[in-house]
């Protein structure tokens, strides 16, 4: 049982540079979550996929798009990489009441 | 508004010592809270969650309604403990609201 599992774990982009951050999980969760995580600012979520076949818009979801390719996978996407954008990217997935389970994390790196 | 507070950004404590890292929240419904742990370059992992009433690695975390907080005590702190620790509160649209976590720091 893998739990969430991303892909990659380290990337470095040059500004402009699109890439896509790739999500999944095997634990039949309903809900997946995007998050990034910089010094002192905690969890910021970017954007959230309640069930298959919805997305919506978390606390900052400028310059990143969301797929939920089926209940299984949930990708993140920088159309045009932006150094504020360096950042370290977690996905999550959601079972209500017991809390999330985390992906091992992407350290994104945009010079 | 929904928030959830964390005052202390660091906290350093000896080895033994006991320790208590402080959440309140603000919630006008029925809060479900719950602490993560990240170690070092490490995932956040689920520590406890309050509807369990657990007790893991030595951590207990008591929701106090009446005082709106979820503190995290531990009574003898272990090296090994050392790592940020959020407060998280679950919120009705499948939505977790984060505390900007405490670093805590044990020191031998």
């Amino acid at each position: 049982n893998a739990g969430v599992t991303q892909t990659p774990k380290f990337q470095v982009l040059k500004t402009g540079q699109s890439m896509t951050l790739q999500c999944a999980q095997d634990m039949n969760h309903n809900s997946m979550y995007w998050y990034r995580q910089d010094p002192g600012m905690g969890l910021r979520l970017i954007y959230y996929s309640a069930s298959e076949g919805t997305t919506d818009k978390g606390e900052v979801p400028n310059g990143y798009n969301v797929s939920r390719l089926n209940k299984r996978e949930f990708s993140l996407r920088l159309e045009s990489a932006a150094p504020s954008q360096t950042s370290v990217y977690f996905c999550a997935s959601l079972r209500r009441g017991h809390g999330y389970t985390f992906g091992s994390g992407t350290r994104l790196t945009v010079v | 508004a929904q928030r959830v507070t964390q005052p202390e950004k660091l906290l350093s404590v000896f080895k033994g010592a006991p320790v208590e890292l402080k959440c309140n929240y603000s919630y006008s419904g029925s809060p479900e809270l719950f602490w993560y742990v990240q170690y070092s370059r490490q995932r956040l992992q689920l520590l406890l969650r309050h509807i369990s009433r657990e007790s893991i690695k030595g951590f207990t975390a008591d929701l106090n309604k009446g005082e709106t907080s979820f503190h995290l005590k531990k009574p003898f702190a272990q090296e090994e403990d050392s790592a940020m620790y959020y407060c998280a509160l679950e919120i009705g649209n499948y939505q977790l609201i984060w505390g900007a976590g405490t670093k805590l720091i044990i020191k031998p």
